[in-house]
């Protein structure tokens, strides 16, 4: 399985900034996913990040809300921004295995706006 | 419009019993069929998973059974420990181009093993 790891692990922001969240993994991976998992809820994509090309965004979530970066194979962002309280959640990023055939997550980043 | 429906809710089971949680899918395009066990400020963790060709599929006290014509999966953990205790996520997904896509998941059900 892939090693992921993100940053920050947590933070508490204030209403009306913006948070970038990082997200890096062991290996090469052609796909990379990022949910939100609101508090005692399920998990939600916001949007797939294919390097090198616009990411896909599910229905409800927008690019001026999370832009996302994908430089490299090993590597994406997803900032949060303009946040508001509603924002509180987990946010978290996954990944396809090397044979494409399981998906993995990272520890994901708590997220609390005040 | 709901996906993937996981029932029950929450579940409470003795230790060394068998815990059962149920899901139901809609769309019959769906190939993959995952569990993720999550622990309290912890990611999900894949546990298991199932793909339509197969009707059950068992690693160690896990298992998967899946019945394509009812569109209903379901896991069995065996002999039930208090490490169990967690909250148990199914998905669903079209699998496309080398991917296992994107993931639809159920509510989750949170498992509390007694002792």
């Amino acid at each position: 399985s892939a090693v992921i790891s993100q940053k920050p692990s947590r933070d508490i922001c204030q209403r009306g900034t913006s948070l970038t969240i990082q997200c890096q993994v062991d290996s090469q991976v052609t796909m990379m996913f990022w949910y939100r998992q609101q508090p005692g809820q399920s998990l939600t994509l916001i949007a797939t990040a294919n390097q090198g090309s616009e990411a896909t965004y599910e229905s409800g979530f927008v690019i001026d809300k999370f832009p996302i970066s994908r430089p490299n194979l090993t590597f994406s962002t997803l900032t949060v921004s303009n946040m508001s309280p509603e924002d509180s959640s987990i946010y978290l990023c996954s990944v396809d295995s090397y044979l494409g055939n399981e998906q993995f997550f990272g520890p994901g980043t708590r997220l609390t706006v005040l | 419009q709901q996906q993937v429906k996981q029932s029950p809710q929450s579940l409470i089971v003795q230790k060394g019993g068998i815990s059962i949680i149920n899901c139901a899918y809609e769309n019959t395009a769906f190939d993959y069929f995952p569990w993720y066990q999550q622990f309290p400020g912890k990611g999900p963790a894949l546990l298991i998973a199932i793909r339509p060709d197969v009707s059950e599929k068992k690693e160690g006290r896990f298992t998967i059974s899946f019945n394509k014509s009812a569109k209903q999966f379901s896991l069995h953990i065996m002999d039930s420990q208090p490490g169990d205790s967690a909250t148990y996520f199914c998905a669903a997904s079209k699998s496309y181009g080398g991917s296992q896509g994107n993931l639809i998941f159920g509510k989750g059900t949170k498992l509390s093993v007694k002792p």
